[in-house]
């Protein structure tokens, strides 16, 4: 059980349009969805926290405007890049907690999606 | 602030032998989880072990194994009897307890040698 699912797996698109990436928990109820941005050779940055039915919690010097986050069920978040530029393309990671935030709640991954705008 | 702290770039390792991935870590916080995640080239994260701050023993999964020294603020995983799927990079990450948001460590990238 616990698993994770993302769509598209890799995604090209031309500058100035807009992308969605979903991200699916298959088999459990996702209260709480997290969105990561990675690049090349480097570590996962935490954009946003979205919990089902509420506002996504945006991480310091992320554009909520640019990254729209939807959590709109307890089975699906979407993200949604607006106006991409080539230095959006990157690693889209997101995962999924069948709780509430608490400390006793792991994450489960989605396989990611690759972004390159061109 | 909480933070993870991964200083080895990237480590080689003979195969069939061990290795040690460090990871130290800084919080005030006396509740805390800290996670080992593998990711392959294709890009997946896979969870392989889990250590709780309140945790009498050190965690074990297989041929994963936690070395916790909670005074050092340490949590080094050891890999024994390294196997060529081996070969990733490894991400150590703290819990918050209040968000359960996971803050992530630079990544170590090892290379099981033949």
């Amino acid at each position: 059980g616990a698993v994770v699912s993302q769509h598209p797996s890799r995604v090209i698109c031309k500058s100035g349009t807009s992308v969605k990436i979903e991200c699916r928990s298959l088999d459990f109820q996702a209260t709480t969805m997290f969105w990561y941005r990675q690049f090349p050779k480097q570590s996962l940055m935490l954009m946003a926290t979205s919990n089902e039915g509420s506002k996504a919690t945006y991480e310091q010097g992320v554009e909520k405007d640019k990254f729209l986050i939807n959590h709109a069920s307890l089975t699906l978040s979407t993200l949604t890049v607006t106006s991409a530029h080539p230095e959006d393309s990157s690693f889209y990671i997101c995962s999924a907690s069948k709780g509430y935030p608490r400390s006793d709640y792991e994450q489960y991954f989605g396989p990611g999606t690759r972004l390159t705008v061109t | 602030a909480q933070k993870i702290t991964q200083t080895q770039p990237g480590m080689f390792v003979q195969e069939k032998e061990a290795v040690t991935l460090d990871c130290t870590y800084d919080t005030s916080d006396p509740s805390y989880g800290l996670f080992w995640y593998k990711q392959p080239s294709s890009g997946e994260m896979i969870f392989l072990i889990y250590q709780g701050s309140y945790d009498q023993q050190n965690a074990t999964e297989g041929r994963y194994s936690l070395n916790f020294q909670k005074a050092r603020k340490s949590a080094n995983l050891v890999i024994s009897a390294s196997q060529l799927g081996d070969s990733a990079m490894y991400f150590c990450a703290m819990r918050d307890r209040n968000t359960g948001k996971l803050i992530f460590g630079q990544g170590t990238t090892l290379q099981v040698k033949p």
